[in-house]
């Protein structure tokens, strides 16, 4: 399988510690993109990268939260601190650079977080 | 920023029947609207897209009509399936400053679909 990879699927985690996520794009695509979903709710932008350059960051995203893609390939997520209010899930997807392709989003299936 | 309001946020149909969602956005320099589909315990998959330069299209049982001027676009099923039970979520994107468009996406809240046997 080709698709977008994201791990853990599931991370429970204690107020105040610190998480880290993984996305592995599809191995074509040199656009990445981060979104947080809360249920019952459709997902909301969080950063997105250009091969390794990350180009935009949500108000979302406060400090607590950083974003890596070292290489332009797989990226991570980390939350310092965590609170409760961070519990959601975490979607990575990817996309072309062609133009026309660029917008077309491939999600992973996401790492839900939970923060007790 | 943009804004994207979906209705209903729930929809039950008998297999077979049409089903329709719809969208409003607010900000009319968007250009891009895809819908997403997204079973449980997965992430959404991209189903049918328009652009702002083209009022409808099509894809087999499932069509998306796009009204520039009233700020609107709905996704439309025909023939519905059990297995079209889902989430669907419609989109909107702007163009960034240089006129490319890219994947951040505005989401709507979303539609639960379930289609009865």
């Amino acid at each position: 399988d080709t698709g977008v990879s994201q791990d853990p699927r599931h991370k429970i985690t204690k107020r105040g510690q610190n998480v880290t996520f993984r996305c592995d794009p599809i191995s074509e695509h040199n656009r990445l993109y981060w979104y947080r979903q809360t249920l019952g709710q459709g997902p909301e932008f969080l950063t997105y990268f250009q091969n390794e350059a990350q180009l935009e960051k949500s108000r979302l995203l406060s400090d607590r939260f950083s974003a890596e893609r070292p290489k332009g390939s797989f990226s991570t997520l980390e939350i310092q601190r965590t609170e409760q209010g961070d519990s959601a899930m975490y979607l990575c997807a990817s996309s072309w650079g062609a133009v026309g392709e660029r917008e077309k989003l491939f999600f992973g299936s996401g790492t839900q977080l939970s923060v007790l | 920023g943009e804004n994207v309001e979906q209705h209903p946020s729930t929809l039950s149909v008998q297999e077979g029947d049409s089903a329709v969602i719809k969208c409003t956005y607010s900000d009319s320099a968007s250009n891009y609207f895809p819908w997403y589909k997204q079973e449980l315990g997965k992430g959404p998959q991209l189903i049918i897209d328009i652009r702002s330069n083209v009022g409808e299209k099509k894809d087999q049982r499932i069509a998306v009509t796009l009204n520039k001027t009233a700020k609107h676009f709905s996704l439309h099923i025909t023939e519905t399936q059990p297995e079209d039970s889902a989430v669907y979520f419609c989109a909107a994107s702007i163009a960034n400053a240089g006129g490319t468009s890219y994947g951040k996406l505005t989401f709507g809240q979303g539609t639960i679909l379930t289609v009865h046997p």
